[in-house]
């Protein structure tokens, strides 16, 4: 079974901090994805990664960068904390190979900014 | 526009009746991928079924099956004999392309909610 855990599940942290939210994966998953949860709106792709170093932008980059130093390790980080960003934070992964690219996701962080 | 359109935030349904989730969605692609996700209170998403652009038969798995009308632009989800333990949020999501390397996109998600 795909097992991909995220550091924490309840984070709370105050205005202006910075914030790393990891992600590890232990399939040798090549994607993998950054996604807020905010009720009412579903799921928004913030960040994503083809490979090592590699990032792209998804539909709600602004406040945010992520960081892939190993293929099996996704760092979201938040360099200084906004209110707004309080959400459910989401991490997953895909395996290029899947002929229907479903996508497997961590248990999620649940992030309060105060 | 929305890509993918859940008009029902919330629905209501009696122990041991049929659900259908609507689920709308908007490509230009010819291939493309569409994901129904279960989302119970603990959090954790739980991937349900799948059905490809191409697939012309339904998909089903278990007591989930989707309803596919490509005309329509519509991937239903339908639960047969639905159970307690269904109630949750249910999310519609869709693949553009080939791959899914791109990531999902997501519906608002439905609020199923089963009434003994």
């Amino acid at each position: 079974d795909v097992k991909v855990t995220q550091s924490s599940r309840y984070l709370v942290k105050r205005t202006g901090e910075k914030v790393f939210l990891e992600c590890v994966q232990d399939m040798d998953h090549e994607n993998m994805f950054w996604y807020r949860q905010d009720p009412g709106l579903g799921l928004r792709l913030i960040y994503f990664s083809y490979d090592v170093k590699m990032k792209e932008k998804g539909d709600i980059p602004e406040g945010y960068s992520v960081s892939r130093e190993k293929k099996e390790r996704f760092s979201l980080i938040l360099e200084s904390a906004s209110t707004n960003q309080t959400s459910m934070y989401l991490c997953a992964t895909l395996s290029v190979g899947l002929a229907g690219g479903e996508q497997y996701f961590g248990p999620g962080t649940r992030l309060t900014v105060t | 526009a929305q890509k993918i359109t859940q008009t029902q935030p919330g629905m209501f349904v009696q122990e041991k009746e049929a659900v259908t989730l609507d689920c709308t969605y908007d490509t230009s692609d010819q291939s493309y991928g569409l994901f129904w996700y279960k989302q119970p209170s603990s959090g954790e998403m739980i991937f349900l079924i799948y059905q490809g652009s191409y697939d012309e038969q339904n998909a089903t798995e278990g007591r989930y099956s989707l309803n596919f009308q490509k005309a329509r632009k519509s991937a239903n989800l339908v639960i047969s004999a639905s159970q307690l333990g269904d109630s949750a949020m249910y999310f519609c999501a869709m693949r553009e392309g080939d791959g899914g390397a791109d990531g999902l996109t997501f519906g608002k998600g439905t609020h199923l909610i089963i009434q003994p």
